[in-house]
Formats: structure tokens, sequence, C-alpha cells
């Protein structure tokens, strides 16, 4: 079966320091993976969503980025953190066509 | 790009009364998804839908993708405290990667 491991599951950093999160899937082979952001108390905004090893598609526009370096691995990173980069950042993977998005456990990011 | 309304934007129930909730898009979707978020964690898939009119039932949720294609609603019956926890619509169109999400609906459930 398919799992997807995202880490660290939470992250305290200042403003102005680097950031990097990982996420990987198990189970699968060429999935379409995923970063989403989810303020407190908010919906979920899509960030970058990738369709194969180094084609990233980005959805805002922002300090952050993202990078696909094999087929299972997807890492969000910025190289100096807002204090509006502080949220909640799903990592997701989802087969062929329109099979459905599953999600990993998260990670809370807080900037100070 | 692609709009998703859902509401409402909160729902405060009794233990055993029904839940209706629904998400409509600005443009027609190929895909409606519905899903569930406990405090802490990730999204839990809870139904999909692929085909318009189609109605699909998990146990006491049911969930219907509606005629137009742009529309979709959720229902819950006899709720229970477990069913606490935000409802997130997400849908995409033919072939589109991009899986858009509503802005979720916060169900509290009152023993």
């Amino acid at each position: 079966s398919q799992t997807i491991h995202q880490w660290p599951a939470t992250l305290v950093q200042p403003v102005g320091s680097p950031l990097s999160l990982e996420c990987t899937v198990e189970g699968t082979s060429n999935p379409n993976l995923y970063w989403y952001r989810q303020a407190a108390g908010r919906g979920l905004q899509l960030l970058f969503y990738s369709v194969g090893i180094g084609q990233i598609s980005s959805e805002v526009p922002q300090n952050l980025s993202a990078s696909r370096p094999q087929d299972r691995q997807f890492i969000l990173s910025s190289k100096k953190l807002l204090l509006s980069d502080s949220g909640f950042y799903l990592c997701a993977w989802k087969g062929p066509r329109n099979s459905p998005l599953h999600f990993g456990n998260g990670t809370r990011l807080t900037v100070t | 790009g692609q709009q998703l309304n859902q509401s409402p934007q909160s729902m405060f129930i009794q233990e055993g009364e029904d839940v209706s909730m629904n998400c409509t898009s600005s443009s027609i979707f190929n895909t409606w998804l519905w899903y569930k978020q406990d405090p802490g964690e990730g999204p839990v898939l809870l139904i999909a839908l692929y085909k318009a009119g189609e109605l699909t039932s998990n146990g006491r949720l049911t969930a219907q993708f509606g005629i137009t294609r742009k529309d979709s609603f959720l229902n819950i019956s006899a709720s229970i405290p477990s069913d606490v926890g935000i409802y997130f619509c997400a849908g995409s169109e033919y072939n589109n990667n991009d899986m858009r999400f509503g802005a979720g609906t916060r169900l509290t459930v009152k023993p």
C-alpha cells in the first residue's frame, strides 16, 4: 500500500532563516506531488505541484520554492523566511487521471 | 482560475442531528472529493465522485455530484461527537492536476 511521509512535524524558525521541508511517498511510482499551505482556521492554498522529476508548477508567487530531485521526493524550501510564512504545510500525492489526493500529516511551521 | 465556494463556514449541532454542506464551482468539474480534517492532522478522503448525478454513501455519509457538474453536497446523518472536524470539498477539471479546495466547514457536535 502507498504511504506518504512528511517531516518534521513541527518547526520553529526565526525570521530570515532558511527552510527545508521534505516529503516522500512509498508504494507508488510517478505520482503527482503537491504542497499546500493552511493558515490557522482557513482553507488549503495550493503552493506547488509536480507531475514528474524536475517539473514544478508554481501557483502563488512568494519566497518559497519547490524541487523534485527524485520520483517520490518533494521538497519545499525558502532562503529567508517571513513571518507570513507561518502555517500548516501539507504534502499530498495522487495517481493518474482523476485519482484522489492523499495527504501527509503536515508540518506546523512557526516563524518568530 | 477555478473558484470553489463552500457553505456553511461553520455548524453547531446536537448529537443525533443530520448535517448538510455544499460546494459550488465557477467551472465544470470532472471530479468532486470530500475530506475531513481533524486538528493537527492532514485531511482524510471521505468520498470521491466521478460522474454527474452520482450519489455515493460511506456509512452515515452521503455525497452527490451535481447534474450541472458545478456543485456537490455532503450529508451526515445522525451525527456523533467524533464527527467534529473541518470538512473540505475539492474538485478538478478533466486532466487538470491542480486540485482546488473549498474554505471548509467547521462542524461542532454537542453531546
